[in-house]
């Protein structure tokens, strides 16, 4: 059974710094692109960051470039989300997502499936 | 900032249909496979439909989906009260270089 699971979430003060992680099993991580989303309260969601199989290639929605770093290690089936200088918009529940296509044409074909969530709060 | 638009709320009775549109551009469903996710209340998203109209094993075939130029069409048939919930498409966007969701649309069971 494929299984993501999110950790890493937390309170955390405007300007301040934190790193979710995204422990994968079930499939053969190397394999699939990865994505985090993030979905603010009451509102819809947002692809905030995406990995190639690889690595090689990452990508970032407008809002978070130059704050968040994406990554992964292979060795540890292990998604990350390096985030810093945090905003109070910020504030969200953040999704680790696989790709359903294995090294498909696209970076991302569709999601499935998603981890749990994370709840990330900026607040002073 | 979503490209894609949905109507935010559709409603039917029970045993009914209800259809949901995501409308867009030529940089993503014009050349991209559009999705449908389903996200109960206080749950994680889940896939619905992949490459504009096929099921995830375990979909019932009460739903489904359909593509007509720029704009996609997720429906569902025999509606009942655990679909209630909130339906999003997406689809890869090649001028933001990111994946985009709809709007979101509620679905309301009367």
């Amino acid at each position: 059974e494929v299984q993501l699971v999110e950790s890493g979430g937390g309170l955390v003060q405007p300007g301040g710094s934190l790193r979710l992680s995204c422990a994968a099993s079930g499939f053969t991580f190397s394999t699939y692109a990865m994505s985090w989303v993030r979905q603010a309260p009451g509102k819809g969601l947002e692809c905030v960051s995406t990995i190639s199989a690889s690595g090689d290639s990452t990508y970032y929605t407008d809002s978070v470039k130059g704050r968040f770093t994406i990554s992964r290690d292979s060795s540890k089936n292990t998604l990350y989300l390096q985030m810093k200088s945090l905003r109070a918009d910020d504030t969200a529940i953040y999704y680790c997502a696989k790709d359903g296509s294995p090294a498909a044409a696209n970076p991302i074909s569709w999601f499935d499936p998603w981890g749990q969530g994370t709840l990330v709060t900026v607040s002073s | 900032q979503s490209v894609l638009t949905q109507p935010p709320s559709v409603s039917a009775a029970p045993g009914q249909k209800v259809t949901i549109s995501c409308s867009a551009s030529s940089s993503n469903i014009g050349n991209y496979y559009v999705s449908w996710y389903q996200q109960l209340p206080g749950t994680a998203p889940k896939l619905l439909i992949y490459d504009y109209s096929k099921r995830p094993s375990g979909i019932p075939d009460r739903f489904s989906g359909s593509k007509s130029g720029t704009s996609a069409t997720l429906g569902i048939t025999g509606l009942q009260t655990g679909d209630e919930a909130d339906y999003y498409c997406g689809t890869w966007d090649s001028r933001q270089s990111t994946y985009v969701f709809g709007t979101g649309t509620k679905v309301t069971v009367l």
